[in-house]
């Protein structure tokens, strides 16, 4: 069936460098690719989202990178800060609103 | 104002008990959701409503049973819980933001069955 699934489980950076965060899909067909936040305590928070006809987006510290041809997204976290620990969940654009299991990233001070 | 606001934030209960769950969002959206989050942190959708009517209906046992009273509410009503059905419960909303549909989670309610 079709799925979104993320190849890390669990993330340890150091204050200052930078994340990467990896997620894998099956749905070629998607249109839009979606990353969530979830904090302690929280519900999923949308961060950014790309398009499938880019292969690069950036916001603010963030940079998604998709590569279709090997049905792969990245979301990069620059200068990484206490307050980016969390749970990262990549989602496919779809009525189905699936998620992946998450990553958790912790910021080691 | 809360986009999407559910209650109680934590239910404690015993095994057999039946209890419900609520969600509301002021958010003009049509399709709302109910998802589980286990200790693990993996999210699976159960339901989703649009505009009132069920539309997605997750292999979910039949004691959970979603009801929509209007498009701005979705709310989870739980009967005979068991000890599996302790976790936390997202409530969330769908809305487009250029072009992709994303969801508006509520701050969860966490279920823990004696």
């Amino acid at each position: 069936g079709e799925s979104v699934g993320l190849h890390l489980p669990t993330l340890s950076v150091q204050e200052g460098d930078n994340s990467i965060i990896n997620c894998a899909y099956s749905n070629s067909a998607s249109d839009y690719f979606i990353w969530y936040k979830q904090e302690s305590g929280k519900g999923p928070q949308f961060i950014i989202d790309i398009r499938s006809n880019m292969d690069k987006r950036q916001g603010q510290r963030v940079t998604v990178l998709l590569n279709k041809t090997v049905k792969h997204l990245s979301l990069q976290i620059a200068a990484t800060q206490p307050g980016d620990s969390a749970v990262y969940f990549c989602a496919e654009n779809n009525n189905d609103m699936r998620f992946g299991a998450g990553t958790r990233l912790t910021v080691k001070p | 104002d809360t986009a999407v606001s559910q209650t109680p934030k934590y239910l404690v209960t015993q095994m057999g008990n039946d209890k419900s769950i609520k969600c509301e969002q002021n958010l003009g959206h049509d399709t709302m959701y109910w998802y589980k989050q286990d200790s693990k942190k993996f999210l699976k959708i159960m339901f989703s409503y649009n505009n009132k009517e069920l539309i997605i209906n997750e292999t979910v046992p039949n004691r959970f049973s979603p009801k929509s009273p209007d498009k701005a509410h979705l709310n989870l009503h739980i009967n005979s819980l068991e000890l599996g059905d302790s976790a936390v419960y997202f409530c969330a909303s769908r809305g487009r933001h250029s072009g992709a549909n994303v969801l508006t989670f509520g701050a969860g309610s966490r279920l823990t069955v004696l």
